[in-house]
């Protein structure tokens, strides 16, 4: 099937740093998802993108649509040891029927040194 | 709310032998989906399933591999013969269809290994 590419496929930064990630798509979505999974747990929703070009900040997250709509970043600012995790974008497309399918890229794995 | 309920969370298993994986949705959530974990591929969709009826099931593997929600409240993922390759994390997740806004809501996966 279908993936996202992610970019950086890792990262390893000191505490306090910030941290900026994208993904790429060869297809339009009409939302743009950033979730974060810890070990051993399934993915959960940081930020969600609506809108073509929309900037949005969840904390020390901020996330913005690519105006294409083929694209998203990441930025996490300041980090912190709890940030550490694997961190995917997915694009979503509406179905008929009211609920959504999910497209997902391929992940960033973050390490934190403190 | 309990969130998304999978079982087991670790299954180790032989070649050869059927696996079943179990998901209780959430309450109240219309669709169902199935997703594959592993580190060549990702996270891939399986199937998904709305009002217990199965939508789409082009990312299913292979005639191995099946898929049941006998009623909204639970669904299976069946492996029949398992195989080697099948070794996976497989994630439950569901969602409420209609809203202007819906979140997918993972489960916490199964983690298989097969031997």
């Amino acid at each position: 099937g279908q993936q996202l590419n992610q970019s950086p496929q890792s990262m390893f930064i000191q505490e306090g740093e910030d941290v900026s990630m994208n993904c790429t798509s060869s297809s339009i979505f009409n939302t743009w998802l950033w979730y974060k999974q810890d070990p051993g747990e399934g993915p959960v929703l940081l930020i969600a993108l609506y809108k073509a070009g929309e900037l949005t900040s969840n904390g020390r997250l901020t996330a913005q649509f690519g105006i294409t709509r083929k694209d998203s970043f990441l930025n996490i600012s300041a980090s912190i040891p709890s940030d550490v995790g694997i961190y995917f974008c997915a694009g979503q497309l509406r179905l008929t029927g009211g609920g959504n399918k999910l497209t997902f890229g391929t992940g960033t794995q973050l390490k934190v040194e403190l | 709310d309990a969130g998304v309920i999978q079982s087991p969370r670790h299954e180790v298993t032989e070649m050869g032998q059927e696996v079943t994986l179990r998901c209780k949705p959430i309450s109240g959530h219309d669709y169902l989906f199935w997703y594959r974990q592993t580190m060549m591929r990702g996270l891939e969709l399986l199937i998904y399933f709305n009002n217990n009826v199965p939508i789409d099931d082009s990312g299913m593997p292979e005639d191995r591999f099946s898929a049941k929600m006998p009623n909204a409240s639970f669904s299976t993922l069946k492996i029949q013969p398992s195989e080697p390759r099948d070794s996976a994390v497989y994630f439950c997740a569901s969602i409420k269809g209609g809203l202007p806004y819906n979140e997918q809501f993972f489960g916490p996966g199964t983690r298989l290994t097969v031997l």
